[in-house]
């Protein structure tokens, strides 16, 4: 089934460990997102990729990296957690053109920084 | 810059009745609108979009939003809610003269829609 894979679907961390959150999708889509959801916060940029070998940063973020060696997949590191990391992580892609536009989400990666 | 206001946090509504869910907007050039919805420990999915042409448009589950430029507005709106639709929603825009910048969306905060049998 098409779509977007996230991995792991929920992480215990402890403060100051790196974690990598993946993300894979299989639609093509030459842009690829990812965001943070926060209760009362809605959803919040981390970093973006607007095609493959190139990123940028968002809203928010410090405290995070990303890299997108090719088209599919699109991972982002956290280099040492901290607790204000805890949140619930969406990766997302969509092509950039006029029209279809609109972005697909994955399922979400609900991590916990202790 | 770009933003998305959705004014309530929480719209309860008694099935059957009719639904809004209110969303404005700020951008500099022409909009590119949207509506998700997110059900408990879920993704977003898309609903319906705008991007040029009538202003009303038709989504997905019977959903459909009026887009009005003067008002800067696209709110959410269903003729006959269900128990069902109960869900966080979600309003986002993207300007369309992004150009060789970012093209991702700016969402709201997100409305808790209640449909109370």
């Amino acid at each position: 089934i098409a779509g977007i894979t996230q991995a792991p679907t929920s992480q215990i961390l402890a403060a100051g460990r790196r974690m990598t959150l993946r993300c894979t999708q299989d639609m093509r889509h030459n842009a690829m997102y990812w965001y943070r959801q926060d209760l009362g916060l809605g959803l919040r940029l981390i970093h973006y990729s607007n095609t493959a070998g190139t990123t940028g940063k968002g809203e928010v973020p410090d405290g995070y990296s990303v890299s997108r060696a090719n088209t599919d997949d699109f991972p982002l590191t956290l280099a040492s957690a901290v607790p204000s990391q805890t949140s619930v992580y969406f990766c997302a892609s969509s092509f950039t053109g006029t029209g279809n536009t609109e972005a697909f989400f994955g399922q979400g990666t609900r991590l916990t920084v202790v | 810059a770009q933003s998305v206001a959705q004014p309530e946090d929480q719209v309860n509504v008694a099935e059957g009745n009719p639904l809004t869910v209110k969303c404005t907007y700020s951008v500099s050039g022409n909009p590119y609108l949207f509506w998700y919805v997110q059900y408990p420990n879920r993704g977003l999915q898309f609903l319906l979009k705008y991007i040029t042409g009538d202003n009303l448009v038709k989504g997905s589950y019977g959903f459909e939003a009026e887009f009005n430029k003067s008002q800067t507005s696209f709110h959410l709106k269903k003729p006959s809610a269900l128990v069902s639709d109960s869900a966080l929603y979600f309003c986002a825009v993207r300007d369309v003269e992004s150009g060789a910048g970012s093209y991702q969306l700016t969402f709201g905060k997100g409305t808790k829609l209640s449909v109370i049998p």
